[in-house]
């Protein structure tokens, strides 16, 4: 059985810092890993996605993650932050078994001017 | 390119009552999945449908189910409505022939509130 956790339930941090998101999974087989990202009162949109090859993955709006076996990890980050960052952030993911997303619980982003 | 669409937006019901829930998926795909957000306990997947079966379920009572239409768009029916229903209710569809990975790609959702 697959599982995420998302370390932080919420991040607050100031316009223009670094912020990094922690993800851990435990998969017993392959996987594939993904973040979302859900703006208030919006469904989910895809940041990123590893599936394979280099371990460090590039987004849209700025955000990359960078997938560790070793650790069973991937963390987003993104060197600087904008207000119209915060949303809830999701990692999740698949063995690709192509049935289903396990999901994180979320990590609230807060942006602060 | 039109994405995953959903209705109603929102729907108000009281206990007891049915709900049913609508989603169109992206064009050319062909499975259908259906998640459950609720306040506190992230998003919890309930049913897949691909090419009009369904194909797998999540850990829900059997008074939630569904449907796929043969134009791959989808139904989502919750009988004998109680208050830890309310939640937002995502929609997401792929396009299972790339099956080397699950890119999943969600609609706006249905907020159902149970009163």
């Amino acid at each position: 059985a697959q599982s995420v956790t998302q370390l932080d339930s919420q991040v607050p941090v100031f316009e223009e810092a670094p912020v990094e998101l922690r993800c851990n999974y435990s998969s017993s087989v392959s996987v594939y890993l993904f973040w979302y990202v859900q703006y208030p009162n919006q469904g989910l949109q895809l940041l990123l996605k590893y599936l394979s090859g280099s371990t460090l993955v590039k987004g849209i709006n700025g955000f990359e993650a960078e997938f560790n076996k070793s650790q069973t990890s991937f963390h987003l980050r993104k060197p600087s932050v904008h207000i119209s960052d915060t949303a809830e952030y999701f990692c999740a993911v698949s063995d690709g078994s192509n049935y289903k997303l396990t999901f994180g619980k979320g990590t609230l982003l807060t942006v602060n001017p | 390119e039109a994405g995953v669409t959903q209705s109603p937006t929102h729907l108000i019901k009281t206990r007891g009552q049915q709900a049913t829930l609508r989603c169109s998926p992206i064009s050319g795909h062909t499975s259908v999945y259906w998640y459950q957000q609720a306040l506190g306990l992230g998003l919890q997947f309930l049913l897949w449908y691909d090419e009009g079966e369904e194909r797998n379920r999540g850990n829900f009572p059997p008074r939630f189910s569904g449907r796929q239409f043969p134009n791959y768009s989808s139904e989502l029916n919750v009988n004998a409505l109680e208050l830890e229903d309310s939640a937002l209710y995502l929609c997401a569809s792929s396009l299972v022939v790339l099956a080397a990975y699950n890119e999943q790609f969600f609609g706006p959702g249905t907020r159902l509130t149970v009163l």
